[in-house]
C-alpha cells in the first residue's frame, strides 16, 4: 500500500518557467512534510519542509503548498534552472509516539528535466 | 557542515558472499537509517536505528540484518548476497526530535 503517491514519473520544463511537482498522500496522521533532490550517482540531499500546521513554506526560488482537506502538496520552483534538473522526491512523517518517531515514507520521485 | 560517509562508492560481489556496508556520520545523531532505491521505486526502508545497540525493521528487512555499536557507525549487512539485492544503498542519520534525514552519498551494489 503506497502511503505516498507521487503519480508523474517525470516532467520537462523550459528554463526560467515554473516547476510543479506533485505529492499526494493518503494516511492522515502523515503531518511533516519534506521534499529532497536527487542527482545521479548521490544521495538525497534536503530541499525544503511544512508541518501540517502551515499552508505554504517559501525558501527562495522553491515553495511548498500543503493541502490537508485534499491530502496533497506541492512543490513550486520558480524560475526553473538547468541545474534543478534532478529526481524529486516527497516524504511524509508521523510524529506518533514510541521508537518510529521521525521515520519518512517517501514516495517513488518525479524526474524534473530543465531544458536551456 | 553535515557529513554522512559510507565506505564505498561501488561494489562488486558474489551470490553468497557476506557483504558489509558502513555508515558514518559526524553530526551526534542518535537516528540512522539504511534505505535501498530501485528505479521506479523509490526510497525503501531497510532497518533503522535511535540508538545505540537498539534497532527497528523497516518495510524491507529480509535478506539484512545491521549494527550500532557506537553512536556515529551503522552497518548493514547482507549475510549471503543474492542477486535480487543488487540496489543503490542509502544511509541516512538524524536527530532523535528531527524529522529531517541527511543522506550519505550512497553505494552502489552489484552482486553477479
Amino acid at each position: 500500500d503506497q502511503q505516498v503517491k507521487q503519480n508523474s514519473p517525470s516532467l520537462s520544463v523550459q528554463e526560467g518557467r515554473i516547476s510543479i511537482l506533485n505529492c499526494d498522500y493518503t494516511n492522515s496522521m502523515f503531518d511533516y512534510f519534506l521534499w529532497y533532490k536527487k542527482y545521479p550517482a548521490e544521495g538525497p540531499t534536503f530541499l525544503i519542509s511544512i508541518s501540517s500546521i502551515k499552508d505554504k513554506n517559501e525558501d527562495g526560488r522553491f515553495t511548498v503548498f500543503l493541502n490537508k482537506s485534499a491530502k496533497h502538496l506541492s512543490l513550486h520552483i520558480v524560475p526553473s534552472q538547468p541545474g534543478d534538473s534532478a529526481v524529486y522526491f516527497c516524504a511524509a512523517s508521523d510524529e506518533g509516539g514510541g521508537g518510529s518517531n521521525y521515520k519518512l515514507t517517501f514516495g517513488k520521485g518525479t524526474l524534473l528535466t530543465v531544458n536551456p | 557542515d553535515v557529513k554522512v560517509t559510507q565506505s564505498s562508492r561501488y561494489l562488486v560481489k558474489r551470490t553468497g558472499e557476506k557483504v558489509f556496508l558502513e555508515c558514518v556520520q559526524d553530526m551526534d545523531h542518535e537516528n540512522m537509517f539504511w534505505y535501498r532505491q530501485d528505479p521506479g521505486l523509490g526510497l525503501r526502508l531497510i532497518y533503522f536505528s535511535y540508538d545505540v545497540k537498539m534497532k527497528e525493521k523497516g518495510d524491507i528487512p529480509e535478506g539484512y540484518s545491521v549494527s550500532r555499536e557506537k553512536k556515529e557507525r551503522f552497518s548493514l549487512i547482507l549475510e549471503s548476497a543474492s542477486t535480487n539485492q543488487t540496489s543503490m544503498y542509502l544511509c541516512a542519520s538524524s536527530f532523535e526530535n528531527q524529522e529531517t534525514q541527511y543522506f550519505g552519498p550512497g553505494t552502489r551494489l552489484l552482486v553477479l
